[in-house]
């Protein structure tokens, strides 16, 4: 089936150091979405790429989207305790009607 | 910004009984609603797809009869879990699409069933 695979699953970093997390579908996607879950919380929206080969930034935050549609990765510059969570990426999937697919998740933990 | 409630946030309930879960859209009405199950440290599994007026669209290895979804209107959806089990221990937690908006979703605050 369907599968977004998610990497690494547990990051530590000192507070200042940068941060990456990937995504690789084993489909094209219709679109990549970033969630950001906080210990104990829900999943909060943070951003959609859709387009081939997408760049956005928030702040510290850059989203890529592959060529492909395939893959993404999300990189926050110089951590912050603030950053702590687990971060999900979810694929859409065409003809599925709003579905998502998520990725295992990255959590990040950020040491002051 | 767009508001998903979902009650109860925790229950904790006997072996063979049943426990209902809602989730509603507080300020939009939401065309489909999805129903996942988390556990700790992991992701998000979709457990079925719930379209207001119709029946719900099951995962994979999801038993219908034991998760009962129902989607009566456009800002609620239910979901029943049957004749609980421990092994139905988990974090339940709804989302919500709402139209035009690029099926981004809205997510409720989750449901810690604990079945003892």
């Amino acid at each position: 089936g369907q599968q977004v695979m998610q990497i690494p699953q547990y990051q530590h970093v000192q507070e200042g150091e940068d941060f990456t997390t990937y995504c690789n579908s084993s489909t094209t996607l219709s679109n990549i979405q970033w969630y950001k879950q906080r210990p104990g919380g829900h999943p909060v929206f943070l951003i959609q790429l859709v387009k081939s080969g997408e760049v956005k930034k928030q702040k510290r935050l850059t989203f890529q989207f592959g060529e492909a549609k395939k893959n993404s990765s999300l990189h926050i510059t110089a951590t912050q305790t603030t950053d702590v969570g687990t971060y999900f990426c979810a694929g859409g999937i065409y003809n599925q009607g709003g579905k998502l697919i998520f990725g295992q998740g990255t959590e990040l933990s950020v040491k002051p | 910004g767009a508001v998903v409630s979902q009650h109860p946030s925790w229950v904790i309930c006997k072996s063979g009984t049943s426990v209902k879960i809602e989730c509603r859209s507080l300020d939009f009405q939401a065309t489909t609603m999805f129903w996942y199950r988390q556990f700790p440290k992991q992701s998000l599994m979709l457990m079925a797809t719930s379209n207001e007026g119709s029946k719900a669209t099951y995962e994979q290895g999801v038993e219908k009869d034991k998760f009962l979804i129902n989607h009566a209107s456009l800002t609620l959806s239910t979901l029943t879990v049957t004749s609980a089990h421990p092994e139905d221990s988990s974090f339940y937690i709804c989302s919500a699409k709402r139209a035009r908006y690029n099926e981004k979703l809205f997510f409720g605050s989750g449901t810690q069933l604990s079945v003892l």
